[in-house]
């Protein structure tokens, strides 16, 4: 089967620096993207990986091992706004399906 | 642009009922999803679609039926309600699968079946 895994939970502080890992089991591997989504909303896209290494757009990275099928979510500059559901994504070349990881809850303390 | 859009924002079924939820982009995208969310579960596929003409199931595809006809619609149907469709529903659009990574995803329906 395919499973995507992130942690639960994560806090971390105002100002300071967050990552968020996923690692994956999937039947073929195109990408991996990552989703924002705030309490009551929709998800919305933040960045995507589809080669190793690093992607980076203003204060979030995300990066790419497909050796070690894992990915990262790294947030910088931690906002209060920040706070939300992060989701991992992976879309399958081998069926044309993208699943998502369960979410991991991002705590921002002051 | 509207983006993706989904009707009824709210719905309340009775078990047994059936009903449809509507999805629609104007972003001429070949690529659309259903997902539903359920708390401590993420987003789980229920059914996407290449293409119009062409639906595939996803992960969790029983109890929904899904149709394409046109590149713009991507109704979801619920064939007889039963309590654990009770969810969020979501549906999602990008240019195509493969390799774009960006879904754009529609406000959501909350659903609630008693």
């Amino acid at each position: 089967g395919q499973s995507l895994e992130q942690p639960s939970e994560v806090t971390a502080v105002e100002g300071a620096i967050v990552q968020i890992n996923c690692t994956y089991q999937t039947s073929g591997f195109y990408g991996l993207s990552w989703y924002q989504q705030h309490d009551g909303g929709a998800p919305t896209f933040l960045s995507y990986n589809g080669l190793d290494g690093l992607e980076e757009t203003g204060r979030f990275s995300s990066f790419l091992s497909r050796s070690d099928s894992y990915g990262y979510l790294l947030l910088q500059e931690l906002q209060m706004k920040d706070s939300a559901s992060y989701f991992c994504a992976v879309f399958m070349n081998r069926d044309d399906k993208i699943i998502f990881g369960k979410g991991t809850r991002l705590h921002i303390l002051p | 642009n509207a983006g993706v859009t989904q009707t009824p924002k709210f719905q309340v079924l009775k078990t047994g009922q059936s009903m449809t939820l509507q999805c629609a982009q104007d972003m001429n995208h070949e690529y659309m999803s259903w997902y539903r969310q359920d708390p401590g579960m993420g987003l789980r596929l229920i059914h996407y679609s290449v293409g119009a003409g062409i639906t595939d199931q996803g992960e969790v595809p029983n109890g929904y039926n899904v149709s394409r006809s046109t590149t713009e619609d991507f109704p979801l149907r619920l064939l007889s309600a039963a309590p654990s469709q009770t969810s969020v529903y979501f549906c999602a659009s990008s240019y195509s699968g493969q390799g774009q990574g960006e879904q754009y995803f529609g406000p959501g329906t909350r659903l609630t079946v008693t």
